[in-house]
């Protein structure tokens, strides 16, 4: 079976343009979750999705969002993107309806450079 | 709000020591993983520790869960070159609806 797949895997982009990134979970996992890691440092939980439903968001501005397929793949846009932006933005999915329940596979990421 | 802190922050070692990284919460946790990085990748899970002051062991590791489920620990025995990454924790709260990473701790392994 195929893995927790992110697309792309590396982007730089201007400040002020717009991001997307992609992510299509294991099959047969509901749950997606997006998280930004900052060199050195853990990742940040940024927002849960269980079954197109937003179940958790982090401690991000309004201009991250995300969202979630009727096939359980998911979105996260990015606006306005500021020099701070500049992160490996992971994509995990799991089974359980709590993010914390049950164990996350990641994908490889997003390497996202704000220039 | 909740905290998640992993002391060490590096840990240098030579081939054959023991290695321990300790993770402190700022508040009870419903459950407690392990997650595993290598440098230039993701995050592999490793395990799931969810009882008060239980102890699960894989190979030459060892994991702990706190009696008071506010800290945890990982200890490996007799480091090997494949060890080398950054040790994470990660604290599930909330009845497992939210899980905070820890700092972290690097793990590097000299010959």
């Amino acid at each position: 079976d195929a893995g927790v797949t992110q697309s792309p895997t590396h982007l730089i982009k201007t400040r002020g343009q717009h991001v997307t990134l992609r992510c299509s979970p294991i099959s047969g996992h509901k749950s997606v979750s997006w998280y930004q890691q900052v060199l050195g440092q853990g990742p940040q939980f940024i927002f849960q999705y269980y079954e197109k439903e937003e179940r958790g968001r982090g401690n991000f501005p309004d201009r991250f969002s995300a969202r979630q397929f009727p096939n359980y793949s998911s979105e996260l846009n990015v606006n306005a993107l500021l020099l701070g932006d500049s992160a490996l933005y992971l994509c995990a999915s799991s089974l359980a309806r709590g993010v914390g329940n049950s164990p996350l596979h990641f994908g490889n990421g997003t390497r996202l450079t704000v220039t | 709000g909740q905290q998640v802190m992993q002391i060490p922050q590096y840990q240098h070692v030579q081939e054959g020591e023991d290695f321990t990284t300790y993770c402190n919460s700022s508040t009870t946790l419903s459950n407690i993983q392990w997650y595993k990085q290598r440098p230039g990748g993701h995050p592999v899970f490793l395990i799931q520790l969810v009882k008060s002051g239980e102890v699960k062991k894989q190979k030459r590791l060892t994991f702990q869960f706190g009696e008071a489920k506010k800290n945890s620990s990982l200890h490996i025995t007799a480091t090997q070159t494949t060890d080398v990454g950054t040790y994470f924790c990660a604290g599930a709260t909330g009845g497992g609806n939210k899980l905070t990473f820890g700092t972290g701790t690097q793990l590097k392994v000299e010959l």
